[in-house]
């Protein structure tokens, strides 16, 4: 059964950075691409980066870029979010999903619960 | 990056009812690469319907999706009480994904 767990979300003030993680069991990470998708409170949907399935290759929303850093350590079947520089605006739930299909263009069939990230001085 | 315009905002309706949901594209939509997504309160979204019309896994038949081009439409043909959620589309036929700004799905 696959599952992908997020931690290290929190409250943060503005300019100050966070590591968001996701821990993949039931599947082995290193065969897709990975993304990170948030969620303003009470909001849609926005992705926010993307890392191809051999950390190669990196993806970034323009309202992220030059800020956040995606990763990978698939020895660990981990994901990573480094968020950098954080503003208000980045509140949000933050979730990992995976594309169905391992690449880029797929609709994502599984993802983790979330972890709220609040930047509030 | 395209543009989903989802219709109606919100839909009321009671258990039993059919609902149609719309999805509109501000351009065609690569090899219907359009997928829809159920979310509950404090709950993932769940995929059940890519490529315009193909079920995912476990979702029930009530559930069907249509549409080619710029205009998908999903339909839950009778209302279960769990069905009461917000729906999203999702395009990813173009870079960068994007979604639809949702579709609540309220009782009546």
């Amino acid at each position: 059964q696959v599952q992908l767990v997020e931690s290290g979300g929190g409250v943060v003030q503005p300019g100050r950075s966070l590591r968001l993680s996701c821990a993949a069991s039931g599947v082995t990470l290193s065969n897709y691409a990975m993304y990170w998708i948030r969620q303003a409170p009470g909001k849609g949907l926005e992705w926010v980066a993307i890392i191809s399935y051999d950390g190669l290759n990196k993806y970034y929303a323009d309202s992220v870029r030059g800020r956040f850093t995606i990763s990978r350590d698939n020895s660990k079947n981990t994901l990573y979010l480094q968020m950098n520089s954080l503003r208000a605006e980045d509140t949000a739930v933050y979730y990992c999903a995976r594309p169905k299909t391992g690449n880029y263009q797929s609709p994502f069939d599984f993802w983790g619960q979330g972890t709220l990230v609040t930047v509030s001085s | 990056e395209i543009v989903l315009t989802q219709s109606p905002g919100t839909l009321s309706l009671s258990p039993g009812e059919r609902a149609t949901l719309s999805c509109r594209a501000s351009e065609s939509v690569s090899s219907n690469y359009l997928a829809w997504y159920q979310q509950k309160p404090g709950q993932a979204p769940r995929l059940l319907v890519y490529g315009a019309s193909s079920r995912a896994t476990g979702i029930p038949d009530r559930f069907s999706g249509s549409g080619s081009g710029t205009d998908f439409t999903l339909i839950i043909s009778r209302l279960e009480p769990e069905d009461f959620a917000v729906y999203y589309c999702q395009q990813y036929g173009s870079s960068p994904v994007t979604f639809g700004q949702g579709t609540k799905l309220e009782i009546k």
